[in-house]
C-alpha cells in the first residue's frame, strides 16, 4: 500500500499570511494532483503536476513537484478567507495496469480576515 | 452542464442492514469512480467503473460493491453494515478511464452514511 503524508495536518492563519502545505511519500507516482474541498461539497481539481521538478502556478497558489516524483508542496501567498478549506493531495500510481490514487489525509486551513 | 448528481444526500441505516447509493455522471463521462471519506482514513478509493465494467478496486472487504448502467450512472451497495461504515461517500466522474490518473476528474457533493 502506498502512504501519502500530508503537513500539517491544520493551519489557522490570518488573511494575507503566507503558507506551505507539504505531501511526501516514499513510493514514486506518474502523477499528483491538489485538490481543495469545502464543507458539504466533493473535491475540486487544482491542479495536476507529471514531471519531476516541475512548477505551476495557478494566481496566488504555486505547486511543486519534486524532482524524484515522490513528493510534492502547494504554496499559497496572501492567504484570503476565500482560501479556507480542506487541501487534499492525490498521487497516481499505475497498479495491476490501471492507474490507482493514493490521497493524502488532507490538510485543513482557515483563514481568519 | 449538470454536474455529477448523488442521491441520497443523507442516510441512516442500522447495523446489519445494506444500502444503495446512486451516482450520476456528467453527460458524456463514461467512468465513475466510488471513494469512502472519513475523518480517520481520510478518503480511499474504492472501485472504478468504465463501460459497465470493474475496472480498479481499492483495498475494501466485498461487502463493498457496485455496478455501472449502459447510461453511465453508478451504484454502490454495501452489505451488512457496520458502525465503521459510517463516513462520506463520494463518486466522480470522468471522460476516460483511469480514477484521476488520465482525465480530470468531477466529484459529486456525496451521500453522507450514518450506521447506527
Amino acid at each position: 500500500t502506498q502512504l501519502l503524508e500530508q503537513s500539517p495536518q491544520f493551519l489557522s492563519i490570518q488573511e494575507g499570511e503566507n503558507l506551505t502545505v507539504y505531501c511526501n511519500s516514499s513510493s514514486v507516482f506518474s502523477s499528483l494532483q491538489w485538490y481543495r474541498q469545502e464543507p458539504g461539497e466533493g473535491p475540486v481539481l487544482l491542479v495536476t503536476v507529471v514531471t519531476g521538478g516541475e512548477v505551476k502556478k495557478l494566481k496566488r497558489l504555486t505547486f511543486q513537484f519534486g524532482d524524484a516524483r515522490k513528493d510534492s508542496s502547494l504554496h499559497i501567498t496572501a492567504a484570503q478567507t476565500g482560501d479556507t478549506g480542506l487541501y487534499l493531495c492525490a498521487g497516481i500510481a499505475l497498479s495491476g495496469g490501471s492507474y490507482i490514487p493514493t490521497f493524502g489525509r488532507g490538510t485543513s486551513l482557515i483563514v481568519h480576515p | 452542464k449538470a454536474g455529477v448528481t448523488q442521491t441520497p444526500r443523507y442516510l441512516i441505516k442500522t447495523r446489519g442492514q445494506q444500502v444503495t447509493l446512486s451516482c450520476s455522471p456528467i453527460s458524456g463521462h463514461r467512468s465513475v469512480s466510488w471513494y469512502q471519506q472519513t475523518p480517520g482514513q481520510g478518503l480511499q478509493f474504492l472501485f472504478e467503473y468504465f463501460s459497465e465494467t470493474q475496472r480498479n478496486k481499492g483495498n475494501f472487504p466485498g461487502r463493498f460493491s457496485g455496478r455501472q448502467f449502459s447510461n453511465s450512472r453508478s451504484e454502490m451497495n454495501v452489505s451488512t453494515l457496520e458502525l465503521g461504515d459510517s463516513a462520506l461517500y463520494l463518486c466522480a466522474s470522468s471522460l476516460g478511464q483511469g480514477a484521476l490518473g488520465n482525465t480530470e476528474a468531477f466529484f459529486g457533493q456525496g451521500t453522507r452514511l450514518t450506521v447506527v
